[in-house]
């Protein structure tokens, strides 16, 4: 089973900072999708990203893929609560058909 | 529009009992998916179909078994359950795999709680 590590697994900030998360693998990535779950629901598609080393942005939120297709990153700026959720990576890799989910981050947003 | 249903929400059980988790879509995709979900360890795939009356294993599929007789309806059956099976897990529907970036659409989540 390949993995898909996310970093880090949990992570705390106060209201108006900013913070990266992680997402790292071995193996090389078709594309990447980003989900983020808020509790007692599904994961819900923030973006998904195709070509190597592209960037795009959804308001405070920035979501760049590696170079090598073999990580990504999620920039967030000027947190709000609204941004607490579990944050998941997911990518099919190169020549399998389905999806391999990261293992998450948790993010708090403190008032 | 309803998106992804499952039923029931939460649901205790005990050792060697078995049951059915519901899963329905109105979104007509041909592809759907059911994942476990454990802390620590994201998501990770039992079973998927990509079409009415085709059904394959995904990573976790002992102890689980699916059938897709429609297109809307994707139940998973727990034919033994096993305090191993506690977690939550989530059906899904797609037009895709996800190969080529292809969204997931998420139900709510069923709570299991194997005593």
């Amino acid at each position: 089973t390949q993995l898909l590590e996310q970093s880090p697994q949990f992570l705390s900030i106060q209201e108006g900072e900013n913070l990266t998360v992680y997402c790292n693998s071995s193996s090389v990535f078709s594309s990447l999708q980003w989900y983020r779950q808020e509790p007692g629901e599904g994961p819900v598609l923030l973006v998904t990203v195709v070509t190597g080393g592209e960037v795009k942005k959804l308001k405070r939120l920035t979501f760049q893929f590696g170079d090598a297709r073999k990580d990504s990153s999620l920039h967030i700026t000027a947190a709000q609560p609204g941004d607490t959720g579990l944050y998941l990576c997911a990518g099919p890799y190169f020549g399998n058909e389905k999806l391999t989910f990261g293992t998450g981050t948790r993010l708090t947003i403190i008032p | 529009n309803a998106g992804v249903t499952q039923t029931p929400k939460f649901q205790v059980l005990k050792t060697g009992q078995s049951m059915t988790l519901q899963c329905a879509q109105d979104m007509n995709h041909e592809y759907m998916s059911w994942y476990r979900q454990d802390p620590g360890m994201g998501l990770r795939l039992i079973h998927y179909s990509v079409g009415a009356g085709i059904t394959d294993q995904g990573e976790v599929p002992n102890g689980y078994n699916v059938s897709r007789s429609t297109t809307e309806d994707f139940p998973l059956r727990l034919l033994s359950a096993a305090p191993s099976q506690t977690s939550v897990y989530f059906c899904a529907s797609s037009t895709g795999q996800g190969a080529r970036g292809e969204t997931q659409y998420f139900g709510p989540g069923t709570r299991l709680l194997v005593l």
